[in-house]
């Protein structure tokens, strides 16, 4: 069985650019959500989706953006980069809910670079 | 949100030393799991263990749920467990809280 698949896997924008990472969960896994990794902040979560509705969003301004497709396939959008903005996006996908005692898998994750 | 406190951060060592790595969370919470991340960046899971405590060969967790921390052991440290591990929480809403994580360098 395929795991968490992440596209692409490295890449350098330009300040001011725009962004799409894009995403695609185990085979069957509804849910998707996405997270951040800074050396700064850690891990930080950005938005979670199940059957193509965002189902919660964490603390990111609206520059961060994502959506999920029919077949669970989800991508998120940076628009206007900024410096900042450099990090690891890394993806996890699950069945159902964590809470249900569901395991999250995440992704190799997508390395952007702003300069 | 839920504070999710992880020690020692930084731990070193010997090959075939044994270790114990904790982490602290501020509230109840549904989902715990812990995962090394590797030098590629990607988090692998070691135990989805919200109480309780399982173990998978020379790796073994315990969370206390009641007392709000979990401890995971590494037993007969080798190099390739060295990378950083993380505990993560979840109360709701499959948004998980990380900790800082523990970064384990293990020495030959």
């Amino acid at each position: 069985k395929a795991g968490v698949t992440q596209t692409p896997r490295y890449l350098i924008k330009t300040r001011g650019q725009q962004v799409t990472l894009s995403c695609s969960p185990i085979s069957g896994h509804r849910s998707v959500s996405w997270y951040q990794q800074t050396p700064g902040q850690g891990l930080q979560f950005l938005f979670e989706y199940f059957s193509e509705t965002q189902r919660n969003k964490g603390n990111f301004p609206g520059r961060f953006s994502g959506r999920q497709f029919s077949n669970s396939r989800s991508e998120m959008n940076v628009s206007t980069l900024e410096l900042g903005d450099s990090a690891l996006y890394l993806c996890a996908s699950s069945f159902l809910q964590a809470s249900a005692g569901n395991t999250i898998y995440f992704g190799e994750g997508s390395w952007l670079t702003v300069v | 949100g839920i504070q999710v406190e992880q020690s020692p951060p930084d731990l070193i060592l010997q090959e075939g030393a044994n270790s114990t790595l904790r982490c602290n969370f501020s509230d109840s919470v549904n989902n715990l799991q812990w995962f090394h991340q590797n030098p590629w960046g990607q988090l692998i899971n070691l135990f989805y263990i919200p109480s309780g405590t399982k173990q998978n060969g020379r790796l073994s967790a315990t969370t206390v749920a009641t007392e709000r921390y979990s401890l995971l052991y590494i037993s007969s440290s080798q190099t390739t467990d060295s990378g950083v591990y993380f505990c993560a929480v979840e109360q709701g809403g499959n948004q998980f809280y990380f900790g800082t994580g523990t970064s384990l360098t293990v020495i030959p």
